[in-house]
């Protein structure tokens, strides 16, 4: 079946621009979570949506980063006002459910370089 | 504050040889311990997974170790072939499901 899909997968974009990104996850998942991949570097938890319960966004880096979860489907990542050190890959993955399984399935990333 | 750490960082195994990553956690929380491969350009894919009532998991030639008291984990990989060479990532998560990575170890299988 289909898995995690992202787009775009390459954003190149210039210092204070908005950016946006999307991540359609496997159909049927429940909860969804976005993570960031800095170069030579690990992953890093953003934001986690479940049902229709308030998002977790306790990894969010500061304020200029937002995401939203339409029809709880389809998720966008945006980054306002973008800076250098936002450059990185954007990881989004989707699970069934965060009773049953912990079972995170990874999309194929949009790498954003800010330029 | 680092809470999953990994090690080596990096890992050069002949072909057939044994690969062996470690990690270990500070969380007494966290109760599910996945390990994923990455390979250049993709997402991260799971690739096996334990929780803390069993003390080894084997899939094929990967197998978890677990060692609740110590609280490390490790990836073995048997008869390693030069298709395994990739960045492998451990986890870990509890009730809050969010995964807390380590910082990966980039394996490499010489012929």
């Amino acid at each position: 079946g289909a898995g995690v899909s992202q787009s775009p997968s390459n954003k190149v974009t210039e210092k204070g621009k908005d950016v946006e990104l999307r991540c359609d996850p496997i159909s049927g998942h429940t909860a969804l979570y976005w993570y960031r991949q800095s170069l030579g570097q690990g992953l890093e938890f953003l934001i986690y949506f479940q049902g229709n319960s308030a998002p977790d966004k306790s990894g969010l880096p500061s304020d200029r980063f937002s995401a939203e979860r339409t029809g709880g489907s389809v998720s966008t990542l945006t980054i306002q006002r973008t800076q250098q050190e936002d450059s990185a890959v954007y990881l989004c993955a989707s699970s069934l459910t965060r009773s049953l399984t912990y079972e995170q399935y990874f999309g194929p990333g949009t790498r954003l370089t800010v330029t | 504050q680092q809470q999953v750490k990994q090690s080596p960082q990096s890992l050069i195994v002949q072909k057939g040889g044994i690969s062996i990553i470690n990690c270990a956690y500070e969380n007494t929380a966290f109760d599910y311990f996945p390990w994923y491969q990455q390979f250049p350009g993709k997402g991260p894919a799971l690739l096996i997974a334990i929780r803390p009532d069993v003390s080894e998991k084997k899939e094929g030639r990967f197998t978890i170790s677990f060692n609740k008291s110590a609280k490390q984990f490790s990836l073995h990989i048997m008869d390693s072939q030069p298709g395994d060479s990739a960045t492998y990532f451990c986890a870990a998560t509890g009730t809050a499901s969010k995964l807390t990575f380590g910082t990966g170890t980039r394996l490499q299988v010489t012929l």
